[in-house]
């Protein structure tokens, strides 16, 4: 059973422009949700995480947005660069448990 | 501080062999979870373990085993391997805290080519 839905798949974004990449969960029970960034022969990265108690949390050009209603979560990366070209994971987890669980992952290319 | 490393970084085997993967934590890391990354079923949780105790298993079958030592350095065996465990396989570390959310870091993984 897939909880957590992720798309697109695969994103091309022009240099200086916002990539958006959109996840939705059906767990209710979960309360925490990172941003998993990965490069090819590298393992994932966090990037940035959020609680369901604020709707937004930035830092630097990322930036988390919640609707908790709608059970959806998604990152916006503003002035796109081309080294932020990789594969982006949105995952949730439950507090006090270690166990993620991911999105499908959306492969991002930022092109000149 | 080091990251958390994992060896071999590349494993090659064939249909019915068994394999032994290991997984150092960062230092004073506790918590040690592995996942199978693949193309068609992504990241996915095998289990995880604290203290010497396995906590939380995912849905694999019995196949797939692990353990975590007293320094907290973890093994993850897959026995009587099958073509579809060709995939690569990443452990992550984290302390644990009761009050707040616990980051976890990965390692590079371990890239199992089964034949």
């Amino acid at each position: 059973q897939q909880q957590v839905k992720q798309s697109p798949q695969s994103l091309i974004v022009q240099k200086g422009g916002i990539s958006i990449i959109n996840c939705a969960y059906e767990n209710t029970a979960f309360d925490y949700f990172p941003w998993y960034q990965q490069f090819p022969g590298k393992g994932p990265a966090l990037l940035i995480a959020i609680r369901p108690d604020v709707s937004e949390k930035k830092e630097g050009r990322f930036t988390i947005s919640f609707n908790k209603s709608a059970k959806q979560f998604s990152l916006h990366i503003m002035d796109s660069q081309p080294g932020d070209s990789a594969t982006y994971f949105c995952a949730a987890k439950n507090f006090g448990n270690e166990k993620l669980t991911f999105g499908t992952g959306t492969r991002l290319t930022i092109i000149p | 501080k080091a990251g958390v490393t994992q060896t071999p970084r590349y494993l090659i085997k064939t249909r019915g062999q068994q394999v032994t993967l290991s997984c150092s934590p960062i230092s004073g890391h506790r918590s040690v979870s592995w996942y199978q990354q693949t193309p068609g079923q992504g990241l996915q949780f095998l289990f995880e373990y604290f203290s010497e105790t396995q906590r939380n298993k995912g849905n694999f079958p019995g196949r797939f085993s692990g353990r975590q030592f007293s320094n907290s350095r973890s093994e993850m065996n897959v026995s009587t391997l099958e073509l579809g465990d060709s995939a690569l396989y990443l452990c992550a570390s984290s302390q644990i805290s009761t009050t707040t959310y616990n980051e976890q870091f990965f390692g590079p993984g371990t890239r199992l080519t089964v034949l």
